[in-house]
């Protein structure tokens, strides 16, 4: 159990366009998804932190217009990074923490997807 | 949310314990620590938790000292697959429950 994925695994695309990435708890459902980027060598940095059915709270530098979050149902939550720029390229991960009180467990441990790598060229 | 260090990098020979370090002097008494690993392009796996008490499960021990100002996760026989970056977390029992990463620990386990 706790199985979380990300769709695509990997995209790459063109300065200007905007991509989608989708985050999805495949066996429980998740009150809570985080967004994370992470550079090369570098640790995790949080970017947003998404409940169902309200808007993202973005961490402080994060411009919320440009990576626009949507959690939609308590199973999904998509990152749109909007008109992207070589700048944005990077490692987007995602992780979603249960239900409290549901399985797989009640300690508010997050579980992550696999990452998506984006690159802009 | 109370900050982590820990020494950058580690190196342990295959089949030995591995012991790494975590300082979290400014943890309080409502926050959890926990532990996760990294390996190369993937998402960071769950190892471990606790709050006060020493915590072992299928894939490490947990060691949390007394005062709770520090921990030592406890790989007991390393593999090469074991090989990783290493966060230990300290993470709120309640409110957004979200996790701030350090900079972590990357164990390298040698043949």
């Amino acid at each position: 159990g706790a199985v979380v994925s990300q769709h695509p695994s990997w995209v790459i695309c063109k300065s200007g366009t905007s991509v989608k990435i989708e985050c999805r708890s495949l066996d429980f459902q998740a009150t809570t998804m985080f967004w994370y980027r992470q550079f090369p060598k570098q640790s995790l940095m949080l970017m947003a932190t998404s409940n169902e059915g309200s808007k993202a709270t973005y961490e402080q530098g994060v411009e919320k217009d440009k990576f626009l979050i949507n959690h939609a149902s308590l199973t999904l939550s998509t990152l749109t990074v909007t008109s992207a720029h070589p700048e944005d390229s990077s490692f987007y991960i995602c992780s979603a923490r249960p239900r409290v009180g549901g399985r797989p467990s009640s300690y508010n441990e997050q579980f992550f997807g696999p990452g998506t790598r984006l690159t802009v060229l | 949310d109370a900050k982590t260090t820990q020494p950058t990098s580690m190196d342990c020979a295959e089949g030995r314990a591995a012991n790494l370090p975590c300082n979290h002097s400014t943890i309080s008494g409502n926050e959890y620590v926990y532990w996760y690993r990294q390996i190369h392009s993937q998402g960071p796996q769950y190892i471990i938790h606790g709050l006060k008490n020493n915590e072992t499960n299928e894939m490490a021990s947990l060691i949390i000292t007394e005062d709770r100002k520090s921990s030592t996760l406890i790989l007991p026989h390393a593999t090469l697959r074991d090989t990783a970056v290493y966060y230990c977390i300290v993470r709120l029992t309640s409110g957004t429950y979200k996790y701030i990463f350090g900079t972590g620990t990357r164990l390298k386990v040698l043949a």
